[in-house]
């Protein structure tokens, strides 16, 4: 079936530190997502994509849509203890369900 | 915000009971989805609804079943529950239309004695 490769799984990071995950697919895709899941929270929206090359800002956090639509990409500039968690991409195919990758982890070190 | 809840949001129960779990959403939603995650991995998806009276297996299977009487309402069953049914269920909703953002609730982790 169609798969979201996210990466990296886990990334240990210094406050103040920009940090950068993508997710990729074989497939192309009419929509990327990004959420945000804090420790037994539901993920929340951070970004959502509709174009190819789409560039979106929401505070520190900016993503694209890649131009290929197989994948897409998320920063956080000057990262900061409460962006720990777990990030997820979700994109949806045309005609088909929104899926969601495996998640990137992300700590900060100590 | 997101008007999304679930109920119970965590619940520990012996091998064999019977339970439900509660997602109710108060934006008027159409869509309603859940999704079995275990901690910290992908979320899957083992139930959705287009709408009342309509409900339809995702791609995860699951034993368990769910209903849509009431558009606010998306209820989750299991007729006997097992220890491999430990995980986190999270529930979510979204309007009809072109935008894909679903809105999640909180979720209810089950754990199965």
């Amino acid at each position: 079936g169609q798969q979201l490769n996210q990466s990296p799984q886990s990334m240990f990071i210094q406050e103040g530190e920009d940090v950068s995950m993508n997710c990729t697919s074989s497939s192309i895709f009419n929509t990327w997502l990004w959420y945000k899941q804090d420790p037994g929270e539901g993920p929340v929206l951070l970004i959502a994509l509709y174009k190819a090359g789409e560039l979106t800002s929401n505070g520190r956090l900016t993503a694209q849509f890649g131009i290929t639509r197989k994948d897409s990409f998320l920063n956080i500039s000057a990262s900061i203890p409460s962006d720990v968690g777990i990030y997820f991409c979700a994109g949806r195919r045309v005609a088909s369900k929104i899926i969601f990758g495996s998640g990137t982890r992300l700590s900060i070190r100590p | 915000e997101a008007d999304i809840y679930q109920t119970p949001r965590y619940l520990v129960i012996g091998t064999g009971k019977k339970i439900t779990l509660e997602c109710s959403q108060t934006m008027g939603h159409d869509k309603m989805y859940w999704y079995q995650q275990d901690p910290g991995m992908e979320l899957h998806l083992i139930h959705y609804s287009y709408g009342v009276n309509s409900t339809e297996k995702g791609d995860l299977s699951s034993e368990s079943t769910v209903s849509r009487i009431r558009t606010e309402h998306f209820p989750l069953t299991l007729e006997s529950a097992r220890p491999s049914h430990t995980s986190q269920y999270l529930c979510a909703s979204r309007p009809t239309g072109e935008n894909d953002v679903q809105y999640f609730g909180p979720g209810t982790r089950l754990t199965v004695l």
